[in-house]
């Protein structure tokens, strides 16, 4: 059973501060790592995607990979109040004759205060 | 360019009902996956389809099913509905579907259904 686990928050963080979310996933043969920002109603956008480890930046945004801990993170730069969302981090394993699709976590609601 | 486009946007039905949701990908993405989503919580894995080929399946009943077209347009199927199945369909599409699948899906709006 492929799980992938995040602090559900809330997570309150300053404007102008960084914001670092957090997630740990099962599956050790997990090859793809994706971070979602959703919206209360809407639907989820994608915002950065990671392969390898290290970290890779864009924008204000950095998400960082160690496989070795199965670990990710996002870190949110100048954190501004439309960052405040539900941040998803998802993973994707390789097919082995199973499901193909996205393991979610349950996300960690994201809020900047002003 | 348009996004993956779903329909209908909100629908309603009875239990024991059956529904058909519809799914665009963005042109030239040749895979769609269904996902539900219930509230608080994160997207389960229903299907996956590319190139007409269902790729992969997440651990729900037979009551529902899917199918990719040749344009790569897209139907979730759910027979024999339940209070349970009222959630968010979502509906993403990737460019390919391989080992790993390292192409990144891009979501459409979703579908609210709810279930009376």
């Amino acid at each position: 059973q492929k799980e992938v686990e995040q602090n559900s928050g809330p997570l309150s963080v300053p404007e102008g501060a960084i914001a670092s979310l957090n997630c740990t996933y099962s599956d050790r043969v997990s090859q793809s790592f994706f971070w979602y920002r959703q919206y209360s109603g809407k639907s989820p956008e994608l915002i950065m995607s990671i392969y390898s480890n290290g970290d890779k930046e864009d924008g204000r945004f950095t998400a960082q990979l160690n496989k070795a801990s199965q670990y990710v993170s996002l870190l949110i730069r100048d954190s501004q109040p439309s960052d405040s969302a539900t941040y998803l981090c998802a993973v994707n394993a390789l097919s082995g004759g199973g499901a193909d699709g996205l393991t979610f976590g349950k996300g960690t609601h994201l809020i900047i205060q002003p | 360019d348009a996004g993956v486009t779903q329909s209908p946007t909100h629908l309603i039905k009875t239990r024991g009902q059956h529904v058909t949701l519809r799914c665009s990908p963005i042109s030239g993405h040749k895979s769609v996956s269904w996902y539900q989503q219930v509230l608080g919580q994160g997207p389960q894995f229903i299907f996956q389809y590319y190139e007409k080929e269902e790729r992969g399946r997440g651990n729900f009943p037979d009551r529902f099913s899917a199918r990719q077209f040749p344009n790569y347009s897209s139907e979730l199927n759910v027979n024999a509905l339940l209070l349970g199945d009222s959630a968010l369909y979502l509906c993403a599409s990737s460019l390919s579907a391989g080992p790993g699948g390292n192409q990144p899906q891009h979501f459409g709006d979703g579908t609210r259904l709810s279930i009376l």
